[in-house]
This record gives C-alpha cells, sequence and structure tokens, in this order.
C-alpha cells in the first residue's frame, strides 16, 4: 500500500507570493490533517479536513486555507507569504479519529 | 487543553545503552499518547500509541512506553539502543485527525 505522498518535496518562493501545497493520502484514508514544522515552534496543527468537510482548525492566520476533493486528496494554501513561514509541512492520513494518523515526507518550503 | 511535555532537549547515549526518553501529559480524562520518530529530512514515524488497556505498550524497532497514570507519564524506552535509534523523538496526545506534539527529544548515539 503506497504511503502519504506530498508534492512538491521543495520550494522556494519570495515574499508576497502564494503558494500550493498538494498531498495524497493512503487509499481508503478520510481524513487529512496538515502540520507546520519549524526550529522555534515545533510542530503545529495547521487543519484537518474529513470528506472535504474542514472539522478542526489551528491558530493560524487566515492567509494559510486548505480544502480536500471527493478523493480524499487535499490541498493546501498559503497566501502573501511572509519569511516567517518558511517551514516543513507535513501531512498526515487517517481513517477516522481513533486511528493511527501516517505522515508523508513533507514540503520544504523557504520565503526569501 | 491537552499538552505533552518533554523536559529533555537533548540526549546523548552510547550504542549498546539503555534510553529512556520522558514525556509527561496534561489531560483531565484518558489521553490518547503516541510517541513519533523523525530522521532528517522525513516526516514522522509511528512508534508505539496507548488509547486504552495493558499501560505497558509495545512498538516497533524495539521501543516500549509505560503509562502511568500517577505520573502523568509516558515515557519511551529501549533496552539497547542503536546507532540507527539517532533521530528526533516526539511525543503526542490528542485525536486520530489533530495532534498536539511535545517540543522533542533529539537523541544522540556514540559509537
Amino acid at each position: 500500500k503506497a504511503g502519504v505522498t506530498q508534492t512538491p518535496r521543495y520550494l522556494i518562493k519570495t515574499r508576497g507570493q502564494q503558494v500550493t501545497l498538494s498531498c495524497s493520502p493512503i487509499s481508503g484514508h478520510r481524513s487529512v490533517s496538515w502540520y507546520q514544522q519549524t526550529p522555534g515552534q515545533g510542530l503545529q496543527f495547521l487543519f484537518e479536513y474529513f470528506s472535504e468537510t474542514q472539522r478542526n482548525k489551528g491558530n493560524f492566520p487566515g492567509r494559510f486555507s486548505g480544502r480536500q476533493f471527493s478523493n480524499s486528496r487535499s490541498e493546501m494554501n498559503v497566501s502573501t507569504l511572509e519569511l516567517g513561514d518558511s517551514a516543513l509541512y507535513l501531512c498526515a492520513s487517517s481513517r477516522d479519529d481513533t486511528d493511527t494518523q501516517y505522515f508523508g515526507p513533507g514540503t520544504r518550503l523557504t520565503v526569501l | 487543553a491537552q499538552s505533552v511535555t518533554q523536559p529533555d532537549i537533548h540526549i546523548t547515549v552510547s550504542e549498546g545503552a539503555s534510553l529512556e526518553l520522558r514525556c509527561n501529559y496534561s489531560y483531565g480524562a484518558t489521553p490518547y499518547l503516541f510517541w513519533y520518530v523523525q530522521s532528517p529530512g522525513q516526516g514522522l514515524q509511528l512508534l508505539l500509541k496507548y488509547f486504552s488497556g495493558d499501560t505497558l505498550v509495545q512498538g516497533i524497532k524495539g521501543f516500549e512506553a509505560e503509562f502511568k497514570r500517577s505520573q502523568s507519564s509516558f515515557n519511551l524506552r529501549k533496552p539497547s539502543v542503536h546507532w540507527s535509534d539517532a533521530a528526533e523523538y516526539f511525543c503526542g496526545t490528542g485525536t486520530a485527525s489533530k495532534l498536539t506534539f511535545g517540543t522533542g527529544t533529539r537523541l544522540q548515539v556514540m559509537l
């Protein structure tokens, strides 16, 4: 069974631009969660989607948004990029709330 | 709110020595607790999890953890560390759809 895949793996953007990251969950998983990992703040929860609906949201500004498609694939978007948005963005999928979260390798975003 | 604390930022052990990584949780009811490992440049891999039942949990790669309600702890242990165990270890809590992580413990293994 294929794991969680994330594209692209690396991304370089400049301040003010926007970016879209993609996540394909494990087949059969309907929940997709996103996390931001930085040296200063550690691992922080961004949001979670289940069957195309956002169920949980972390404490991030509205510049961070996401969506989930009918095939459970998910995208997250960051608009008006700031230097502080440089981070590893991790996607995780699970079947439901009681299941284990399986993480992808992450997308490394660098904002210049 | 649910939270976990990892008191040790960095730990160094010799290969073959035993290991214990500390994790303390803050939660009213019985929490869901996890340990994940992250190798450099990689995502997170689940080592083990505790939902209920037997308080001693066996995981992958020879790791185990014990849930101790009286101490609010969920420490990760391994009897004999291998050089390939060098990585960052995260304790976490929450539901499967929303995890809260500790700040992580970086493990260095001396050969």
